[in-house]
């Protein structure tokens, strides 16, 4: 049963730049929630997506869109890069046979910004 | 979403047992308690889960106490492996559930 997957691993962009980060989340789940974290901080929420649309988000600015797809995967898409977002970006996914509160994160994209 | 306070770091050998606090005076009736447990450039990993009392499983032990403004995860007998961050979080089971962090507590096992 394969967990929640990201790529790429790593990635090194600059600023003013756009990126993509996947997801794909643990078998039988249909939700998927997209975190930051910045060095020496808890992850902070950046939006939920359930049945392709975006359901729920945190504090983050337009910048930050995502996508989920029929198969339930999923993609973060950041523009206009800001040295400040250099951080782990996580998934998550959830499923209707645990609690919402009950999430699998995947090993993370480490994003750095020159 | 109820605010947890819990210890920056602490620090264990191995082989003693780990105790950590959190407190949340603001738990709602309908929230839950959960630990995760975090090893660095990695997710955070599902530990434990629990509403009231004592819960337990194979790898810790969640104690709440009556009135559950606080909560207490207990692991039995630390490896150097154990080594990581731990939150506690508290909320509910809506289907818009998003997950609050604070900062963790740094647990630093020694040989």
């Amino acid at each position: 049963d394969a967990g929640v997957t990201q790529s790429p691993t790593h990635l090194i962009k600059t600023r003013g730049q756009q990126v993509t980060l996947r997801c794909s989340p643990k078998s039988g789940h249909d939700t998927v929630s997209w975190y930051q974290q910045a060095l020496g901080q808890g992850p902070q929420f950046i939006f939920q997506y359930y049945e392709e649309e975006e359901r729920q988000r945190g504090n983050f600015p337009d910048r930050f869109s995502g996508h989920q797809f029929p198969n339930y995967s999923s993609e973060l898409n950041v523009n206009a890069l800001l040295l400040g977002d250099s951080a782990l970006y996580l998934c998550a996914s959830s499923g209707e046979r645990e609690r919402a509160d009950t999430q699998y994160f995947g090993p993370g994209t480490r994003l750095t910004v020159l | 979403l109820a605010k947890t306070t819990q210890p920056i770091s602490m620090d264990s050998y191995e082989g003693q047992e780990v105790n950590i606090t959190c407190s949340h005076n603001n738990i709602a009736t309908n929230d839950y308690i959960t630990w995760y447990q975090q090893f660095p450039s990695q997710g955070p990993r599902f530990i434990i889960q629990g509403y009231k009392t004592k819960v337990t499983n194979e790898v810790a032990s969640l104690f709440i106490p009556a009135d559950r403004k606080s909560s207490t995860l207990s692991l039995p007998r630390v490896s150097l492996s154990d080594t990581a961050v731990y939150y506690c979080l508290v909320g509910g089971n809506t289907g818009f559930q998003k997950l609050v962090f604070g900062t963790g507590t740094r647990l630093l096992v020694s040989p």
